[in-house]
């Protein structure tokens, strides 16, 4: 059962390039979520979703477009690269929500350089 | 609004000793729900924990105990018997509401160290 899975793993770009950050999940789980961390700090919510087709701004939405595609499937973009934007980068679903033993599933992460 | 604090932002503490991890929130809505996660060194997010706004009883999970004070706005964790393996990031997380729209933030984490 492969869980959350991101990619990539790794990515280096320059200032004003674009990129989007791929994140799938397997659970049938109805909401997604994007985070970010930076070093030596908590996760802040970038965007996340409810289901396909819709999205809500989070936290810190400013530099970052989502799309999701269908259930599975939710895509962070970020449109012009900023060196603000060096973060490692958390994909999670979860939900429904109110089991017992609820809990978000997280991707092993994005670690992300803007030069 | 929907708000999540840790206070310490790191604590030393012997191993085999019990250590209590802070965590407070704010919210308006009387249906939450609030997550610990571990994060060691290498970077994953390891679930420990959940306790619901409507459980009746703290959550327990092994050697973690959630110290659930709904008056006090309060979700303590607490590692009974600390192992040299706990030494990680901590992060008390909350969801607001229980629809698939509902946001869960995090809070800024505790930097756990165990002293062998």
């Amino acid at each position: 059962n492969a869980g959350v899975t991101q990619t990539p793993k790794f990515q280096v770009l320059k200032t004003g390039q674009s990129m989007t950050l791929q994140c799938a999940q397997d659970m049938n789980h109805n909401s997604m979520y994007w985070y970010r961390q930076d070093p030596g700090m908590g996760l802040r919510l970038i965007y996340y979703s409810a289901s396909e087709g819709t999205t809500d701004k989070g936290e810190v939405p400013n530099g970052y477009n989502v799309s999701r595609l269908n259930k599975r499937e939710f895509s962070l973009r970020l449109e012009s690269a900023a060196p603000s934007q060096t973060s490692v980068y958390f994909c999670a679903s979860g939900a429904p929500w109110g089991g017992v033993r609820e809990k978000l599933f997280f991707g092993s992460g994005t670690q992300l350089s803007v030069l | 609004a929907q708000k999540i604090t840790q206070t310490q932002p790191g604590m030393f503490v012997q191993e085999k000793e019990a250590v209590t991890l802070d965590c407070t929130y704010d919210t308006s809505d009387p249906s939450y729900g609030l997550f610990w996660y571990k994060q060691p060194s290498s970077g994953e997010m390891i679930f420990l924990i959940y306790q619901g706004s409507y459980d009746q009883q703290n959550a327990t999970e092994g050697r973690y105990s959630l110290n659930f004070q709904k008056a006090r706005k309060s979700a303590n964790l607490v590692i009974s018997a600390s192992q040299l393996g706990d030494s990680a990031m901590y992060f008390c997380a909350m969801r607001e509401g229980y629809s698939s729209a509902s946001k869960i933030i995090f809070g800024s984490g505790t930097r756990l160290s165990i002293r062998p």
